[in-house]
């Protein structure tokens, strides 16, 4: 069964500083995607940035970048230039390219921004 | 706005009712699906369905249920709510080719449906 752990239930960060959020996943897949999505407290799941697996790129949005380490299962988030409306539940989660296409989310980390 | 609609956006049962959560999107997604969320767990699916008619077990579907009779529809149903049933509910859903994935065009999420049993 395919899992994802975040385990950094909270994180914090000074304005303007890089913060990086970590996930590990386990698949038997080699087909797949990532992604990050950010929950602010309006609880409304925004997509922040994903990845296919097949790229060996790391994909990039703006201030937010990832690690991607196919081999080592792991997918972490930097955040570059930290700003207060970062502020929100961040979840990383994973989805098979072939069959049905459930979303496996992890446990998700809290981070707060420190003015 | 194009998007995924859910109502209610809150909800207080009894233990024991019964209630329907309802979803509704109009981007002809054919593949839409129900999540949870607890603290400290993440989002666990419930249900889903690739396409009308078509519905399947998530990781955690006991006491719940869904049809699927309109692509734009995705019901979910609380036989006989529960304490630990608790929790917010998101519906979520995206395009799909068959049973594959068009990943690129990403998941479409609800506001959500915060639910307190008593």
């Amino acid at each position: 069964a395919q899992t994802v752990t975040q385990s950094q239930p909270e994180m914090s960060v000074q304005e303007a500083e890089t913060v990086t959020l970590s996930c590990t996943y386990d698949t038997s897949e080699s087909d797949y995607y990532l992604f990050w999505y950010k929950q602010p407290p309006s609880r409304q799941m925004i997509l922040v940035i994903r990845q296919e697996a097949y790229k060996q790129q790391n994909a990039t949005e703006n201030r937010f970048s990832v690690n991607f380490q196919k081999a080592a299962k792991s997918f972490s988030l930097k955040i570059s230039d930290s700003q207060l409306g970062d502020a929100a539940m961040y979840f990383c989660a994973y989805t098979v390219i072939q069959g049905a296409q459930k979303l496996v989310f992890g446990q998700g980390t809290r981070l707060t921004i420190n003015p | 706005n194009a998007g995924v609609t859910q109502t209610p956006k809150f909800q207080v049962l009894k233990t024991g009712q019964s209630m329907t959560l309802q979803c509704a999107q109009d981007m002809n997604h054919e593949y839409m699906s129900w999540y949870r969320q607890d603290p400290g767990m993440g989002l666990r699916l419930i249900h889903y369905s690739v396409g009308a008619g078509i519905t399947d077990q998530g990781e955690v579907p006991n006491g719940y249920n869904v049809s699927r009779s309109t692509t734009e529809d995705f019901p979910l149903r609380l036989l006989s709510a529960a304490p630990s049933q608790t929790s917010v509910y998101f519906c979520a859903s995206s395009y799909s080719r068959g049973d594959i994935a068009l990943a690129n065009y990403g998941y479409t999420f609800g506001s959500g449906t915060r639910l307190t049993v008593v």
